[in-house]
């Protein structure tokens, strides 16, 4: 079974500085993972996805994070925080046999001014 | 069309009583998701679908909770006699075909709030 685990529920940045968000998962197969975005009240927006392409994934508005399958990371960085930035963050796996998508638990940041 | 569509956006209800929400897939996309948001942030993956057939519905609650794809019409998920705990965010997601990415693409969501 594949499955996600975001290591922190809560990150506190200052604007400016870089945004660590940690993502580890589980698959048997090379697995297909996602970053997603959600402000408060609003839906889910698509930050960058893996698929076994590069292992170095640029995303929108700055984000990118590194496939180590070694380690079976996805971690999520961002080199200076904005104050928009502040949000819940999903890191996402697709079940490689059914394509629902399995959910982290969220990390939610908060950008300090 | 090119988003996913949900309706209503919001839906209140008191215990007892039925709710109804519905989706329209992106035209063209032949799988449908359905995925619970509860207040602690988590999601909860409930149904699938390929076309109108059931394609994966080990997430849905055997009681209460139903789900149609018709042809022609848009997707349903209805839950009959609503619970306190069935206060969520219901998304909709749908994919084109499987392509090696498995992207899915999310409607706004339908916020219930049972009282």
């Amino acid at each position: 079974a594949q499955s996600v685990t975001q290591l922190d529920s809560h990150v506190s940045v200052s604007e400016g500085t870089p945004v660590l968000l940690r993502c580890n998962y589980s698959s048997s197969y090379s697995p297909s993972l996602f970053w997603y975005v959600q402000h408060p009240n609003k839906g889910l927006q698509l930050l960058l996805k893996y698929t076994s392409a590069a292992t170095l994934v640029k995303g929108i508005n700055g984000f990118e994070a590194e496939f180590k399958k070694s380690e079976t990371s996805f971690h999520l960085t961002k080199p200076s925080a904005h104050m928009s930035d502040a949000a819940e963050y999903f890191c996402v796996v697709s079940d490689r046999g059914t394509y629902k998508y399995i959910f982290g638990t969220g990390t939610r940041l908060k950008v300090l001014a | 069309g090119e988003e996913v569509a949900q309706t209503p956006k919001h839906l209140v209800r008191g215990e007892g009583q039925k709710a109804k929400l519905y989706c329209a897939p992106i035209k063209g996309h032949s799988y449908v998701f359905w995925y619970q948001q509860v207040l602690k942030n988590e999601f909860k993956f409930l149904i699938s679908f390929q076309n109108e057939n059931v394609f994966d519905e080990t997430g849905m609650p055997k009681e209460r909770f139903s789900a149609k794809c018709l042809p022609n019409s848009p997707c349903s998920l209805e839950i009959q006699a609503t619970k306190l705990e069935d206060s969520a965010v219901y998304f909709c997601a749908s994919i084109h075909r499987i392509t090696s990415s498995y992207e899915q693409y999310f409607g706004p969501g339908t916020r219930l709030t049972v009282t």
